[in-house]
């Protein structure tokens, strides 16, 4: 089956550096998502990797190694409005998202 | 002017009760998505429109009707509502099917209480 893995909940310090990784096995792969959400708000759309490599967005940088499945989401310089759930998914071989369940990221001041 | 918006934002029903979700996009995307996410957070797709045709229906019960008047809309009719229907549902959109850096855009999101 297609499955996606990620951790439930991770805290950081504020002004810190944290990582959110993420494992994927689907059926086949035509990129990886990362989706940020507020707590009782629409998910919105962070980056995109399809190429092995790091993408960088400002103070957001994602990841990606198709060869091990394995992305991770890079946020530095922690503010509290980063406080969220992070999202990731996979587009399969037949161009449908497979979604992980999210990671609750707490930001202490 | 909201790219995705959905109304109700907030629906509390009784059991049994029939009810409509509404869903807008002024995107001029070509593909838009049901999700349901549980309170456990899991988005899970319910179904999928291309230019107004259904392209993914996973396995939902037949209570969920999906209707698209036209590509910039997508309701959701719920027939004969049960506890376990208690979520929040969102609606998306995208630029199109079978593209890889197919961006969706969220709607703000229904929540459904079922009493």
């Amino acid at each position: 089956g297609q499955n996606i893995d990620q951790p439930t909940e991770m805290t950081a310090t504020e002004g810190a550096i944290v990582q959110i990784n993420c494992t994927y096995q689907t059926s086949g792969f035509n990129g990886l998502f990362w989706y940020q959400q507020h707590a009782g708000e629409a998910p919105t759309f962070l980056s995109y990797n399809v190429l092995d490599g790091l993408e960088e967005k400002g103070r957001f940088s994602s990841f990606l190694s198709r060869s091990k499945g394995y992305s991770y989401l890079l946020l530095k310089e922690l503010q509290m409005k980063d406080s969220a759930s992070y999202l990731c998914a996979v587009m399969d071989s037949n161009y449908q998202l497979i979604w992980g369940a999210g990671t609750k990221l707490i930001i202490k001041p | 002017d909201t790219a995705v918006s959905q109304t109700p934002k907030y629906l509390v029903t009784q059991m049994g009760n029939d009810k409509s979700i509404k869903c807008e996009q002024n995107l001029g995307h070509d593909t838009m998505y049901w999700y349901k996410q549980d309170s456990k957070k899991f988005l899970k797709i319910m179904f999928s429109y291309n230019n107004k045709e259904l392209i993914i229906n996973e396995t939902v019960p037949n209570r969920f009707s999906p209707k698209s008047p036209d590509k910039a809309h997508l309701n959701l009719h719920i027939n004969s509502l049960e506890l376990g229907d208690s979520a929040v549902y969102f609606c998306a959109s995208s630029p199109e099917l079978g593209s890889g850096a197919n961006v969706l855009t969220f709607g703000a999101g229904s929540r459904l209480t079922v009493l």
